[in-house]
């Protein structure tokens, strides 16, 4: 059974950026797309967007695009998201979760998640 | 991008008693191509990350109890669990996938009653 591994908790002071790694274990990327999704201190899931690393594409959620960048290595099935300009309303969980794509942009239900990783923006 | 909304934004039910959330999308989610409706519903306790409990509508992911179950068609949908028990005590997401980026409602807290 796949497992998305994810790296560890960050602190990050305001205006900054921070990059969260996604690996799985135990399977690979090449017919999934990954999610990235962030859940704040006592709020819901936001879905920042994803990426297919079968084909580079990607998708942005709304008040993301330019702000995120969302990439992967197929060789090591490792998924990365970059989020820059931190601001304390970033502080979150960060979770990747996998979904199995059937064309170019698009890809169905998560059903794997990441550990998820905690990153507080703080001065 | 596609409004997904629940209701109740909390629930509490007795034990042993039906628990119903509903949920509401901005557009519709059939797919012409396969008749299925893109949406599922997640759970998730405190400190752990979503667990797929239904996908297209109404197929329960594997291991899932039978008492959840999921309904609806287009841009109403529903899920029930028939017999609260204590573990079923959670927050539930909808989730469409029907275009991206995916979008989650925003939640109802299940309590016991």
């Amino acid at each position: 059974q796949v497992q998305l591994v994810q790296s560890g908790a960050e602190v990050k002071p305001p205006g900054s950026s921070v990059k969260v790694s996604c690996k799985a274990s135990g399977g690979t990327f090449s017919t999934h797309g990954i999610n990235w999704v962030r859940q704040a201190p006592g709020q819901g899931l936001e879905c920042m967007g994803g990426i297919i690393p079968m084909f580079g594409t990607v998708n942005y959620g709304q008040g993301f695009y330019g702000r995120v960048s969302f990439t992967a290595d197929k060789g090591t099935n490792t998924a990365y998201m970059e989020l820059r300009s931190l601001r304390s309303d970033d502080t979150a969980v960060y979770y990747c979760a996998r979904g199995r794509f059937f064309d170019l942009y698009h890809y169905y239900y998560m059903d794997v998640w990441g550990t998820g990783t905690s990153v507080t923006v703080t001065s | 991008d596609i409004v997904m909304t629940q209701s109740p934004d909390s629930l509490a039910v007795s034990l042993g008693e039906r628990a119903t959330i509903n949920c509401k999308s901005s557009q519709t989610l059939l797919y012409s191509s396969n008749i299925e409706n893109s949406l599922a519903w997640y759970q998730q306790k405190p400190g752990q990350p979503p667990k797929l409990l239904i996908y297209w509508t109404s197929t329960r992911e594997s291991g899932v109890p039978d008492r959840f179950s999921g309904s609806g068609s287009g841009t109403d949908f529903t899920l029930t669990i028939s017999s609260l028990q204590p573990e079923d005590v959670a927050v539930y997401y909808c989730h469409q996938y029907y275009n991206t980026p995916h979008t989650f409602g925003q939640g109802t807290k299940l309590e016991i009653k």
